[in-house]
């Protein structure tokens, strides 16, 4: 089975902080994803990748900004991490467009 | 209108019993469709794709999709409490983005 393993599952920063949360995928993905999910809003996509060094916005990346050096990991930065930043993120991979995505466990991150 | 539509419940049906959870979308050029499950605390896992009209079986699962009335359901038979969750639809739609419905909950109750 495919396996996306996020770095922590739970994180607690402090308000200016620059975070990293790490994502790697073991099956050979091509397209990674960065989500956020909050209670009301769902899933909301920050940025994608297609390839290794390709990043895309996708609808709120607004304070977060991605790098993808090699294919199997791909990392999301908040540059000045905020309180509205506080959520659940979840990165996910598939093997390409039209496929279902699989999901890593989450991290919960909590800026105070 | 949302892109992607779906109750938020909760849906609650005794066990034994037929779970119906529906889907509609206003993106007449979305392709593909998908139902994720995911339980509380946990990240959603995908259990059924769906990429023509018709019926799509595996298992007690079964998703429907007819795009000229723009909805896609997912059919769970013989409901189990394990199947307590909030049910995810996604669909691939213009600029190959997928997007979510903020989900339904299913209660089974015993």
């Amino acid at each position: 089975d495919v396996k996306v393993t996020q770095s922590s599952r739970y994180l607690v920063k402090r308000t200016g902080e620059k975070v990293f949360l790490e994502c790697v995928q073991d099956m050979d993905h091509e397209n990674m994803f960065w989500y956020r999910q909050d209670p009301g809003l769902g899933l909301r996509l920050i940025y994608f990748s297609y390839d290794v060094k390709m990043k895309e916005k996708g609808d709120i990346p607004e304070g977060y900004s991605v790098s993808r050096e090699k294919k199997e990991r791909f990392s999301l930065i908040l540059e000045s991490a905020s309180t509205n930043q506080t959520s659940m993120y979840l990165c996910a991979s598939s093997p390409g467009t039209g496929h279902g995505y699989t999901f890593g466990s989450g991290t919960r991150l909590t800026v105070v | 209108q949302k892109e992607v539509e779906q109750n938020s419940g909760p849906l609650s049906v005794p066990e034994g019993a037929i779970a119906s959870l529906n889907c509609t979308y206003s993106d007449r050029g979305s392709q593909s469709f998908f139902w994720y499950r995911q339980y509380s605390g946990k990240s959603p896992e995908l259990i059924m794709s769906i990429y023509s009209n018709g019926d799509k079986e595996d298992g007690r699962f079964t998703a429907q999709l007819n795009k000229a009335s723009q909805y896609v359901s997912l059919l769970i038979r013989d409901s189990q409490p394990s199947d307590s969750a909030t049910y995810l639809c996604a669909l691939l739609g213009g600029y190959q983005k997928v997007t979510f419905g903020t989900g339904t909950k299913l209660q089974v109750i015993p």
